[in-house]
């Protein structure tokens, strides 16, 4: 069945920096969700990805989706405080959604 | 604001107790799901619903079940409750098949559950 990676598992980053966090599978997707979810709390939607090598942009987030629509990345830049939680990637698996491992991101003032 | 709803938000109790986790939404979504996610772990798809009368069981084994006799309302129930029982449950929604935002979920709070 399809599988989803995300990578890094865990994401230690100093205010003010940029990182990205990716997520493959081993099947072509139809589309991508990501959610972030904040410590204590529960999941919430971010974005939606759709066409081959789309670009979708929300303040310092830059969410895009591969050209060969198996892998996508969520890239922050200028890391703040209010970046911290977990970052799920969503698959769409014959309109049953799996939700990847999660990248865990800490910010360091 | 997401209007899906979940009760109780805390639960302690004891070893082979029946219990059920209330979860309702009023944004008339087809489509509910709920989840179990241990402290700092990915979420795991117990049993989702497509509407009405429609249950599935998800990927991850569960001995709980579910029914779904209301579009809004989607329990989830534990015949006889065991410590490895113990562990958050969230519960979500989304719109029908075609609709365009149909794969966006929307969770409730949660419920912490803990079984001594």
């Amino acid at each position: 069945g399809q599988q989803v990676m995300q990578i890094p598992q865990y994401q230690h980053v100093q205010e003010g920096e940029d990182f990205t966090t990716y997520c493959n599978s081993s099947t072509t997707l139809s589309n991508i969700q990501w959610y972030k979810q904040r410590p204590g709390g529960h999941p919430v939607f971010l974005i939606q990805l759709v066409k081959s090598g789309e670009v979708k942009k929300q303040k310092r987030l830059t969410f895009q989706f591969g050209e060969a629509k198996k892998n996508s990345s969520l890239h922050i830049t200028a890391t703040q405080t209010t970046d911290v939680g977990t970052y799920f990637c969503v698959t769409d698996s014959w309109g049953k959604l799996q939700f990847g491992a999660g990248t865990q991101v800490v910010v360091t003032p | 604001e997401a209007d899906i709803y979940q009760t109780p938000r805390y639960l302690v109790i004891g070893t082979g107790k029946k219990i059920t986790l209330e979860c309702s939404q009023t944004m008339g979504h087809d489509k509910m799901y709920w989840y179990q996610q241990d402290p700092g772990m990915e979420l795991h798809l117990i049993h989702y619903s497509y509407g009405v009368n429609s249950t599935e069981k998800g990927d991850l084994s569960s001995e709980s079940t579910v029914s779904r006799i209301r579009t809004e309302h989607f329990p989830l129930t534990l015949e006889s409750a065991r410590p490895s029982h113990t562990s958050q449950y969230l519960c979500a929604s989304s719109a029908g098949f075609g609709d365009i935002h149909e794969n966006e979920q929307f969770f409730g709070p949660g419920t912490r559950l803990t079984v001594l």
